[in-house]
């Protein structure tokens, strides 16, 4: 059974780095057929999709227009993580921020998620 | 933000079936990609309940289906129980944003 869990601040200045990890186990993060994700809910702008690293043969990244600019996802093969870096924050990118799984044989629905973690932008 | 519309809010009775529907446009549901939807319980992270349009995952009641037409999917749930007050969501991928968009989300209320 695959479980994430999400390590991270809960406070971040403005103008500063967001970082958030989610570890991964009961899969391998290297996987042909799964995709790791970030998403974001906040009251003014709902759920919201902002990324996604998946493998195959090499690594690959998809970001949301919306962050394109400011988001990293990185993949951490040896720890069988992958991270969040989201630049430049303002009050505007504070939300609960989840990291969730995609497999193909759900055809990449988000079949796995995080606990959750909520992040405050404020001075 | 959100692509796809939802109707804020259901309800229905015990025992009744109630729907919610997710409107999107040619560049997501009308292009061909898959639907999925979720419930979200008070507090914590939103669950797969519908992927690819109409299936279920392992210990989803079939009491819930999906369904896709056009540029619109829909949710049902048959037999309502009280513990499936909770928000939906629908989520499907449009390529004029090249990326993942979710509904505005529904609440679902058992009276």
């Amino acid at each position: 059974q695959v479980q994430l869990r999400q390590s991270g601040p809960g406070l971040v200045k403005p103008s500063q780095t967001l970082s958030l990890t989610c570890a991964i186990s009961g899969d391998s993060i290297s996987s042909n057929s799964a995709a790791w994700n970030w998403i974001r809910q906040s009251p003014s702008r709902g759920l919201e999709w902002l990324g996604r690293t998946y493998y195959s043969s090499k690594w690959y990244n998809d970001y949301a227009v919306s962050v394109r600019g400011r988001i990293t996802i990185n993949p951490d093969t040896p720890k069988s993580q992958f991270s969040l870096q989201l630049s430049s924050v303002t009050p505007e990118d504070t939300a609960v921020y989840y990291c969730a799984g995609a497999a193909m044989e759900d055809f990449y629905g988000l079949g796995v998620w995080g606990q959750g973690t909520t992040v405050t932008v404020s001075s | 933000q959100s692509v796809l519309t939802q109707p804020p809010s259901v309800s229905g009775a015990p025992g009744q079936r109630v729907t919610i529907s997710c409107t999107g446009s040619g560049s997501n549901i009308g292009a061909g990609f898959d639907v999925h939807w979720y419930q979200q319980l008070p507090g914590t992270a939103p669950k797969l309940l519908i992927y690819a349009n109409d299936n279920r995952p392992s210990g989803v009641p079939d009491r819930f289906s999906g369904s896709k037409s056009g540029t619109s999917a829909s949710l049902a749930i048959t037999g309502l129980q009280a513990e499936d007050e909770a928000d939906y969501y629908c989520q499907s991928y449009d390529n004029s944003l090249s990326g993942y968009v979710f509904g505005t989300g529904t609440k679902v209320t058992v009276l």
